[in-house]
């Protein structure tokens, strides 16, 4: 199947910083990445959704200033957990779809455990 | 909104027995997942479904579409240690789209 990675896969960061959490898909185009949110024993919640050239689209209650998406490329799409607290600790997954054959289904990248300090 | 149950919440089982889960909602889905996620890691599809009614196998696990498209239900059998993990229905919130939403899960521990 498509691979999907995300870097880093953990990431401890001072409360006021920025980290940025990228998704790659390795060997397709991804036309369309979504970023999702995992607290701990919880289920995955979805953030934004996020199309190869325009601004991402955010669900209710996600802020967009907090958590900048940016997807330049067919192949990489970037979150930027901005002045980061420690509410912001989580585990965050990205996933991808493309188009033709790799359009069946979504593929989801390892994930990123943010920790915040 | 749009949510999805998963019962049981979760559970304890013998290795070699057969396991159940479902998944429940108030709305309509055309299409139903079955994702499995171990610790650490992002979910792994297991199963697709994409008809009302339809039984789609994959090894050891089969899962099914309600005929009433707000359900569907993943049996495992003979389970085994690998089995453990956290198993979570998903369903497209617009149809047509990967955007899913994710039930609450139902995670699974086998005694050896």
């Amino acid at each position: 199947g498509a691979v999907v990675s995300q870097h880093p896969s953990r990431v401890i960061c001072k409360s006021g910083t920025s980290v940025k959490i990228e998704c790659r898909s390795l060997d397709f185009q991804a036309t369309t990445m979504f970023w999702y949110r995992q607290f701990p024993k919880q289920s995955l919640m979805l953030m934004a959704t996020s199309n190869e050239g325009s601004k991402a689209t955010y669900e209710q209650g996600v802020e967009k200033d907090k958590f900048l998406i940016n997807h330049a490329s067919l192949t990489l799409s970037t979150l930027t957990v901005t002045s980061a607290h420690p509410e912001d600790s989580s585990f965050y997954i990205c996933s991808a779809s493309g188009t033709g054959r790799m359009g069946t289904e979504a593929f989801f990248g390892q994930g990123t455990r943010l920790t915040v300090v | 909104g749009q949510q999805l149950n998963q019962s049981p919440q979760s559970m304890f089982i013998q290795e070699g027995e057969d396991v159940s889960m479902n998944c429940t909602s108030s709305s309509i889905f055309n299409t139903w997942l079955w994702y499995k996620q171990d610790p650490g890691e992002g979910p792994v599809l297991l199963i697709a479904l994409y008809k009302a009614g339809e039984l789609t196998s994959n090894g050891r696990l089969t899962a099914q579409f309600g005929i009433t498209r707000k359900d569907s239900f993943l049996n495992i059998s003979a389970s085994i240690p690998s089995d453990v993990g956290i198993y979570f229905c998903a369903a497209p919130s617009v149809s047509g789209t990967y955007k899913y939403i994710f039930g609450t899960g139902t995670r699974l521990k086998v005694l050896a």
